[in-house]
């Protein structure tokens, strides 16, 4: 069956520098999702990606999908505080897997 | 306020006890799921309804009823609860026609002793 496969598992970095979380599917999927889940509370969805290659932008996020729409990205630039927690990335091929997600923490 | 809401959030119970987990959503979405969150395991999918009356099993069924009598009510049943259910437990709804953009409950934290 499908897998989605994320890494890496944890990031600690340090206010201002970036991060990047990289999701990889099994199988061609059909769109994927985003989510964060702050320490303590429920996922958010972010964005959603369906296009071969695309990329989108939020403020300081930026998601990008493969050509092969097989893996996807998300990439923070200058992390803040308020980045962190657990980013997860949702590959959707009829039904949705979610990946383990990548625990983010940013020191002051 | 749109929201999906679970009850209850926290909940200590002993093997055997049947427990019922509430969830409710306000925003007439067609598509509602059940989720438990495992540290390094992420969200696994436990059962899912597109529609009233229409459910279907998800990863890890085993252990879990459901029902779907009313479009925004999706109660998770645990007729007889082991220590392996202890986990946190989200409900999810969306639309049908944006089912990648889920909507989460605040999450049901249940241990099982």
């Amino acid at each position: 069956g499908q897998q989605v496969m994320q890494i890496p598992q944890y990031q600690h970095v340090q206010e201002g520098e970036d991060f990047t979380t990289y999701c990889n599917s099994s199988t061609t999927l059909s769109n994927i999702q985003w989510y964060k889940q702050r320490p303590g509370g429920h996922p958010v969805f972010l964005i959603q990606l369906v296009k071969s290659g695309e990329v989108k932008k939020q403020k300081r996020l930026t998601f990008q999908f493969g050509e092969a729409k097989k893996n996807s990205s998300l990439h923070i630039t200058a992390t803040q505080t308020t980045d962190v927690g657990t980013y997860f990335c949702a590959g959707n091929n009829n039904d949705m897997r979610f990946g383990a997600g990548t625990r983010l923490t940013v020191k002051p | 306020e749109a929201q999906v809401t679970q009850n209850p959030r926290y909940l200590i119970t002993v093997t055997g006890k049947k427990l019922t987990v509430t969830c409710s959503q306000n925003m007439n979405h067609e598509y509602m799921s059940w989720y438990r969150q495992d540290p390094g395991l992420g969200l696994r999918q436990i059962y899912y309804s597109m529609n009233v009356e229409v459910t279907d099993k998800g990863d890890v069924p085993e252990g879990y009823k459901v029902s779907r009598k009313e479009k925004r009510n999706f109660p998770l049943i645990l007729e007889s609860p082991s220590p392996n259910q202890t986990s946190l437990y989200f409900c999810a709804s969306s639309s049908t026609r944006r089912v990648g953009e889920l909507f989460f409950g605040e999450g049901s934290r249940l241990t099982v002793l």
